[in-house]
Parts: C-alpha cells; structure tokens; sequence
C-alpha cells in the first residue's frame, strides 16, 4: 500500500526543540518530492516547503525559512521536519505530503499534532 | 503571497449541485493550469479531489467536476449526497517562492 505514516503527537513547551517524522512506504520514495503543509486551527493549508529526497534539494516558502529545517534519509524513507526554538504560535497539525507533477498533493500523511503551551 | 479566495460557506439540499468558486491571479489560477481541489472531512487529512483543473484521480466520483475562467478556478459537485459534506480547499502554483498556494477553504453543508 502506498502511503506517508508520521510521528505521534507532540507536546512541548515554549523554547523546546522539536522534530517529527514522515516515512514513506509503497513508493520510490527517492523519485518524488515530499513536502510540509501547516493547518492552524479552523484555517486553510498552508505550504511550509519541499524537499527532494533523491539528492536533497530543498525549498522553503517565504514564511517558514529560517524557522524550521526540513530534511530527508532516502535510505529509510523518512523526511523530517524540525524546530530549534517552538513558539506558542507553532501550535497546529502538520502533514507531509507527496508532490505530484502538476503541483498536486496525491499523498498525504495522517497529520501530526503539535501543541505548544507553557 | 496571500491565500486564493474561496467564499467560506456553502450549502444544497441533497440531489442538487453548487458550485464553490476560487479566485486567485494573473501570477497563479490565470496563469497556469495547476489548479488542484480537496475535500477534507473533521479529523481527516484533505484528499485530492481535482487536479490540473479537471482531472479527477482514481476513485474519485464523477459528479465532481472543475474549471476555470481567467483568475477564477470552479469546483462544481453535482447530485449532493450527505457524504459530500466536508470543507473543500483549492491550491494552485504559483510564480512566487512559495510554489502552491491554497485557498482558505469552503465549509460545504449538505441540507
């Protein structure tokens, strides 16, 4: 079956580091670009950036550059993304997500919650 | 980069079709044909419905159909069943760094 399974859910506190996971199974993971999509409470998808884990070129939206990591290990499947410093405003869920070549998501993760609270 | 504009709410009695509309720019829905949509139930991961404007994947009922007029890309579902209601997103490529942009969703209730 192909599918992106992610990390569990995450409760951390302001200033804590963070970094979740998305493995992909069913695939050539190597061939297709992964990205992260952020969806705050109640609001629209929001793109994050894009990675591909062939030979790891990576891109970031505006708003997210410098504020998170995304990375990948072709050798297992996985691609990561990682916080150095979370803030309250980090509280959503966050998917991975599978590009397709017409800029369409065809595959996308369960989703994981991340909670940031003092 | 602002989000593409999609009215916040829709609403038919079952049998009937609607239209959700998304309306973007010259940079991104009237620029390109990389208009995709999604369906997303409460608690679920949004589901590619459309992509390239009006292919439907795999799957994917053929009452649900897409297109687009200049910077406005349309999703029309028609004979509504209770199973279609969902909130339904647009995204489309888009010439700025941020490469896809999303529209800020339309709640669709089915009467």
């Amino acid at each position: 079956e192909v599918q992106l399974v992610q990390s569990g859910a995450e409760v951390k506190k302001p200033g804590e580091s963070l970094k979740i996971s998305c493995k992909g199974s069913g695939y050539i993971f190597s061939n297709y670009w992964i990205g992260w999509v952020r969806q705050m409470p109640g609001k629209g998808p929001e793109w994050m950036g894009i990675i591909y884990p062939g030979d790891s070129d990576t891109r970031y939206s505006p708003s997210f550059q410098g504020q998170v990591t995304i990375s990948a290990d072709k050798s297992t499947s996985i691609a990561y993304l990682q916080w150095t410093s979370l803030k309250a405003s980090d509280t959503a869920i966050y998917y991975c997500a599978r590009r397709g070549g017409s800029y369409q998501i065809d595959l996308w993760g369960q989703g994981t919650l991340v909670t940031v609270s003092a | 980069q602002s989000a593409l504009t999609q009215p916040a709410s829709v609403s038919g009695s079952p049998g009937q079709s609607i239209t959700i509309s998304c309306t973007g720019t010259s940079s991104d829905i009237g620029g390109y044909n990389f208009v995709s949509w999604y369906q997303q139930h409460p608690g679920k991961a949004p589901k590619l419905m459309i992509y390239e404007v009006s292919y439907r994947p795999s799957g994917v009922s053929n009452r649900l159909s897409g297109s687009k007029s200049g910077n406005t890309a349309s999703l029309t579902i028609s004979g509504l069943q209770a199973e279609d209601e969902a909130d339904y997103y647009c995204s489309s490529y888009t010439s700025s760094s941020t490469v896809v942009i999303f529209g800020g969703g339309t709640k669709l209730t089915v009467l």
